[in-house]
């Protein structure tokens, strides 16, 4: 079956642009999560979802990140006024029981 | 708060030798423990995971990992290397979903496997 699946897979803009990166989570996974992945910080969680609770935003590094998912389906990440330090791999996964699917991920480059 | 401790960031194993990945987290409860793989430019994919059942864990791929609560270790396993193995793998730590706390992956720093002939 599907997979999770992410767009764009990169992502290349300058400083100071705002980017959304999608997430569209396998069909029938209620809960689905943000993670960044840089050379320098390794794997890092950033936002949970689970059905119609309020998200677990602990894991976002600064007020330019937000995020949000529409019908309890596709979520978008979105990233205001980009800096370098932003450039990572943004990878999205969604949850069904005791596992966690991940998409392919995009790669942000913030030039 | 949980952690987790991969030992090694590199590790270089000849094909068919025994390949061993080291993890050890800290937990404050139970955790649920978790190896992953990731290949070049490809997203995480799950090798398996210790919920609290048996802990001699089997996954994908000829691995195998075990749960020591004594040590506080979940060491990946695997006999015989094969080339197609090389790649980095990923330990994870994350409360139980019993604890209401599931909701996040804690992750190690990664170890890039290489293997050669």
């Amino acid at each position: 079956g599907a997979g999770v699946s992410q767009s764009p897979s990169n992502k290349v803009t300058e400083k100071g642009k705002d980017v959304e990166l999608r997430c569209d989570p396998i069909s029938g996974h209620t809960a689905l999560y943000w993670y960044r992945q840089s050379l320098g910080q390794g794997l890092e969680f950033l936002i949970y979802f689970q059905g119609n609770s309020a998200p677990d935003k602990s894991g976002l590094p600064s007020d330019r990140f937000s995020a949000e998912r529409t019908g309890g389906s596709v979520s978008t990440l979105t990233i205001q006024r980009t800096q370098q330090e932003d450039s990572a791999v943004y990878l999205c996964a969604s949850r069904l029981e005791g596992e966690q699917y991940f998409g392919p991920g995009t790669r942000l480059t913030v030039t | 708060a949980q952690s987790v401790t991969q030992l090694g960031s590199h590790v270089s194993v000849s094909e068919g030798a025994l390949v061993l990945l080291r993890c050890n987290y800290s937990s404050s409860v139970p955790p649920y423990l978790f190896w992953y793989v990731q290949y070049p430019n490809q997203g995480l994919q799950l090798l398996l995971k210790y919920t609290s059942a048996a802990t001699l864990v089997k996954g994908i791929n000829g691995f195998e990992a075990e749960f020591k609560k004594s040590e506080t270790s979940f060491h990946l396993t695997k006999p015989s290397a094969h080339m197609s193995d090389a790649a980095e793998y990923f330990c994870a730590v994350s409360p139980p979903m019993f604890s209401g706390g599931y909701n996040k992956l804690i992750f190690g720093a990664g170890t890039r496997l290489a293997v050669h002939p």
